[in-house]
């Protein structure tokens, strides 16, 4: 079972807008920061969004990130069938004094 | 930009030590955390640990009983022994460069973890 608690799936339509969800608790989200990793089949996972919402270099601004409490979203709009993939969200735990995981979302592009 | 290469066995016995290696090509060593993060099947990631240039480890407390990180800084080189494996440790096994960090300790983007090695799957079976 994972520190953070996402929705196992989610799906949508192309071009259309979806949002996944992560919660966590007074140990990480609400005092660190979120991060988001998208995971093609078969490969490692990529940074997707640091500091919440921040997009490294190369990543498009169809993704985006925000936190609020003890809970971080990732929204990605324009949806395309290559978007398709587990999503997972991290964050720093003070109390396990390391990184913890959500148990990832599969995004299915109809 | 820095790019990871990891390798090591694939099949392990019960009770036996997993063990995986990772190299570091470009980009400095120094300044950085090197992770390693595991995915068990039909789950989340999960990190391990992780270790500086200068040999400082953290570990996860539900590992720490069974968990070794070594670098070898000459090398760009951190390995990862794992020991008493079972068949609850069969997965994929990655290594990944994690956050940088000033010389007063504070670390920068904790949550940031890349780039990634290729992955290792690591099969605990007699």
């Amino acid at each position: 079972q994972s520190v953070l608690t996402q929705p196992p799936s989610a799906s949508g339509t192309p071009g259309q807008r979806v949002t996944i969800s992560c919660s966590g608790s007074s140990s990480n989200l609400r005092s660190n920061s979120a991060y988001w990793y998208q995971q093609l089949p078969g490969t490692a996972p990529k940074l997707l969004i640091y500091t919440n919402y921040q997009r490294p270099s190369g990543v498009p601004d169809r993704f985006s990130g925000s936190k609020s409490g003890t809970s971080a979203s990732l929204a990605i709009s324009g949806l395309r069938p290559d978007d398709e993939a587990d999503y997972f969200c991290a964050a720093w735990d003070d109390t396990l004094r390391g990184p913890v995981f959500g148990g990832g979302t599969k995004l299915t592009v109809l | 930009q820095a790019q990871l290469q990891q390798w090591g066995a694939g099949l392990v016995k019960p009770s036996e030590t997993l063990s995986l290696t990772c190299a570091v090509y470009s980009g400095p060593f120094s300044g950085f955390y090197w992770t390693w993060i595991r995915q068990l099947p039909g789950k989340g990631l999960e990190w391990i640990g992780e270790i500086n240039h200068s040999g400082d480890t953290n570990y996860n407390p539900s590992l720490k009983t069974r968990v070794i990180i070594s670098v070898d800084t000459p090398k760009n080189q951190f390995s990862l022994n794992l020991k008493s494996v079972t068949a609850a440790d069969t997965g994929v096994y990655y290594c990944a460069r994690g956050s940088s960090y000033a010389s007063n300790g504070h670390r920068y983007d904790p949550g940031w973890f890349g780039p990634w090695g290729q992955g290792t799957l690591a099969t605990v079976s007699s």
